[in-house]
């Protein structure tokens, strides 16, 4: 089925423990999108990706890696996570194509991810 | 740097009563403007969005929005709730030559019966 799918939907984890969370689309989006909502900040911007090898940090990078080696995979890497990390994590992809710039963003159901 | 303001964290409004969400934005120019829309345990959806033109924009679901250039505004509007809106609102803007967008931090609905 065609859209945008994020694994796993639920994770429990220790501090120190390296976490993956995966996000793969089937529209050949140019960007790709990693944010964190969180009670009382809303949607905050992790990582963005305008193209494949192409990445960018948003407003909360610390502690998190990204790499986008095909354009349709954007994985979030938690190298040693820490209780401050346990969100719920989505991914959310547009196009970039000229002409339809314009274009809003298209998200996953969430990722949510609980650190002990 | 851009910025969002939904100045209601919640609002409640009767089943039936018209409903207006706020949003102010601080940017110099003209951004492109959104407003998506979360139920419990989904992700975000679009209700509309506002690039150029009529600046009043029609959206799914009944809602409407209208853009004010001298209020930086971006108002969100339905004229008769449904117990189904109730969720979570975000503006969000992103300027015109910019890959990102920033979110204001949402204002939750609740809909009385």
């Amino acid at each position: 089925d065609a859209g945008i799918t994020q694994s796993p939907r639920y994770k429990i984890t220790e501090t120190g423990r390296q976490v993956t969370l995966m996000c793969h689309q089937t529209w050949s989006h140019s960007y790709m999108f990693w944010y964190r909502q969180d009670l009382g900040h809303g949607l905050r911007l992790i990582y963005y990706s305008a193209a494949a090898d192409i990445t960018d940090k948003g407003e909360v990078p610390d502690g998190y890696v990204v790499s986008r080696s095909k354009t349709e995979n954007f994985p979030l890497t938690l190298e040693s996570a820490t209780r401050s990390q346990t969100s719920v994590y989505f991914c959310a992809s547009r196009t970039g194509l000229a002409g339809t710039n314009t274009g809003e963003l298209f998200f996953g159901e969430g990722s949510r991810l609980t650190v002990l | 740097a851009q910025s969002v303001t939904q100045p209601d964290i919640h609002i409640t409004v009767s089943e039936g009563a018209s409903l207006e969400l706020r949003c102010n934005y601080s940017y110099g120019a003209t951004p492109y403007l959104f407003w998506y829309v979360q139920s419990p345990g989904q992700g975000l959806q679009l209700l509309l969005k506002y690039f150029s033109g009529d600046t009043l924009v029609q959206g799914i679901k009944g809602f409407e929005a209208e853009f004010k250039r001298s209020q930086s505004s971006f108002n969100l509007r339905k004229p008769s709730v449904h117990w189904s809106d109730a969720a979570e609102y975000f503006c969000a803007v992103r300027p015109a030559n910019a890959g990102k967008s920033t979110f204001g931090d949402g204002t939750t609905l609740t809909v009385k019966p």
